[in-house]
């Protein structure tokens, strides 16, 4: 069945370091969406992608679609503390009307 | 401007127990959702609703049943809970992104 993966599971950097998840879907997405989840809280909408090769920036996030529409990335320049959480990348399944798949998340950590 | 309000926000139930988990959003969404969370496993949906009166499953069904009570409200229930259940579930609603609400942590021993 339709699958999306993320990479990797967990990344620990030093603050200051920068971050990169990676999400792979096996399917042709027609969007993907980013989420943010902190410790003990619920999954909080970051962003939206819908072109092949989209890039778009929010502060010291970078997000970007491929141009096959299979896969994406989200990169953090210069981590922070309040960046620590889960993040996840979700798209749409495939023939199931509104229904997303979610990717497994990476959860960042960082240390002072 | 409440959002996606789910109750309880914990609860313990022994095997066999039955509960429901609450969930209502008050931004007009057609969509709402049921997920639940468990670690190294992601969000994985449980059931859909597109509009109101109308449910669909998703990829891991099997021991819940859903209602659709109005636009507003969508429930989730446990008939006969098994400690594979043990999880966080969030509801969610849709506009052009998903709106969670804040979770029930369940065990069931």
């Amino acid at each position: 069945g339709q699958q999306v993966m993320q990479i990797p599971q967990y990344q620990h950097v030093q603050e200051g370091e920068d971050f990169t998840t990676y999400c792979n879907s096996s399917t042709t997405l027609s969007n993907i969406q980013w989420y943010k989840q902190r410790p003990g809280g619920h999954p909080v909408f970051l962003i939206q992608l819908v072109k092949s090769g989209e890039v778009k920036k929010q502060k010291r996030l970078t997000f970007q679609f491929g141009e096959a529409k299979k896969n994406s990335s989200l990169h953090i320049t210069a981590t922070q503390t309040t960046d620590v959480g889960t993040y996840f990348c979700a798209g749409p399944m495939r023939n199931q009307g509104g229904k997303l798949i979610f990717g497994q998340g990476t959860e960042l950590s960082v240390k002072p | 401007n409440a959002g996606v309000t789910q109750t309880p926000k914990f609860q313990v139930l022994k095997t066999g127990q039955s509960m429901t988990l609450q969930c209502a959003q008050d931004m007009n969404h057609n969509s709402m959702y049921w997920y639940r969370q468990d670690p190294g496993m992601g969000l994985r949906l449980i059931y859909y609703s597109a509009s109101e009166g109308t449910t669909d499953k998703g990829e891991v069904p099997n021991g819940y049943n859903v209602s659709r009570l109005n636009k507003r409200e969508f429930s989730l229930r446990l008939e006969s809970a098994a400690p594979s259940q043990t999880s966080v579930y969030f509801c969610a609603s849709s506009g052009r992104a998903l709106f969670f609400g804040s979770g029930t942590q369940l065990s069931v021993l």
